[in-house]
C-alpha cells in the first residue's frame, strides 16, 4: 500500500453514459497525475495538478474528459459520454515534489469497463 | 522525454541475479533513469533512480554506463514475487508525467 487510494476499484457502465474516479493522493504531497492503461500497454499521462492547478493536459485528453482538484487535496476524474474505447486502467499518482528526480508513488487504479 | 528501449521480456530462474538492460543512447544531460515495476493487477511501483553514478537500494541496484547510454537494472536475487513488468524511464526537465514504454516482462520460473 503506497498511501495512493483510488475509488472505485472497479466501474462497469454502459455506453454514453457519465462516470467519475476519485483519488486520494499521499497528504503531503503537491503533485497529483491522472494516468490511463490499456491491457498490454504501459501507462500513458493524462494530466497533473500542482496543488489545485492543473498544469498539462495530454493530447489523449479529450473534451470528454476533464479533472479538477479542489483544495490541492483528492482530485477526480470525470469522462462523460463514454465509449467502448474509454475502457481502460485508471492511474492515479502522487509526487512530494516538482523535480526530475522525485518518486511518484501510484494508486492500486480504477478498471473501467464500458459495454 | 527522450525515448528508451529495453526488451520485450527475459526469464530467469529463482534465487538467481537478474540483469535487466535498457538503451537510451538520447539522454540529456539532466535526465535522470527511473526504474518502475508493475505487478499482475497493480498500480506501478518506484524501484530505483539515477543520474550518473551507480546506486544501491533494498530493491535492486543501478549500474549506469559512464556514457550514460545505456543502464542495468539488477535484482541481486530474484523470488517469485520479482515476477512483473518493468519500466526504464527517463526524466528532466519540468519533471512532468512519467512516459513509459511496453517495458520488460519478466518471468522467474521457480
Amino acid at each position: 500500500d503506497t498511501g495512493v487510494s483510488q475509488d472505485p476499484r472497479h466501474k462497469i457502465t454502459k455506453r454514453g453514459q457519465n462516470v467519475t474516479f476519485r483519488c486520494d493522493p499521499i497528504s503531503e504531497h503537491n503533485r497529483l497525475y491522472w494516468y490511463r492503461q490499456t491491457l498490454g500497454q504501459g501507462p500513458e499521462f493524462l494530466t497533473y495538478f500542482q496543488n489545485e492547478a492543473q498544469l498539462e493536459k495530454s493530447r489523449l485528453l479529450s473534451d470528454r474528459f476533464s479533472a479538477e482538484r479542489p483544495k490541492g487535496s483528492f482530485s477526480t476524474l470525470e469522462i462523460q459520454r463514454t465509449e467502448q474505447g474509454d475502457s481502460a486502467m485508471y492511474l492515479c499518482a502522487s509526487s512530494r515534489l516538482a523535480r526530475s528526480s522525485d518518486t511518484q508513488y501510484f494508486g492500486p487504479g480504477t478498471r473501467l469497463t464500458v459495454l | 522525454d527522450a525515448k528508451t528501449t529495453q526488451p520485450n521480456s527475459m526469464e530467469s530462474n529463482e534465487e538467481e541475479p537478474v540483469h535487466l538492460p535498457c538503451n537510451h543512447s538520447t539522454i540529456s544531460g539532466t535526465d535522470y533513469i527511473h526504474w518502475y515495476r508493475q505487478l499482475p493487477s497493480q498500480g506501478p511501483e518506484y524501484v530505483i533512480h539515477g543520474l550518473t553514478s551507480n546506486v544501491n537500494n533494498r530493491m535492486a541496484s543501478l549500474a549506469i554506463a559512464e556514457d550514460r547510454k545505456s543502464s542495468t537494472l539488477i535484482l541481486h536475487r530474484a523470488t517469485l514475487r520479482d515476477a512483473a513488468v518493468y519500466y526504464c524511464i527517463l526524466r528532466g526537465g519540468g519533471a512532468d508525467g512519467l512516459t513509459f514504454g511496453k517495458g520488460t516482462h519478466l518471468i522467474i520460473q521457480p
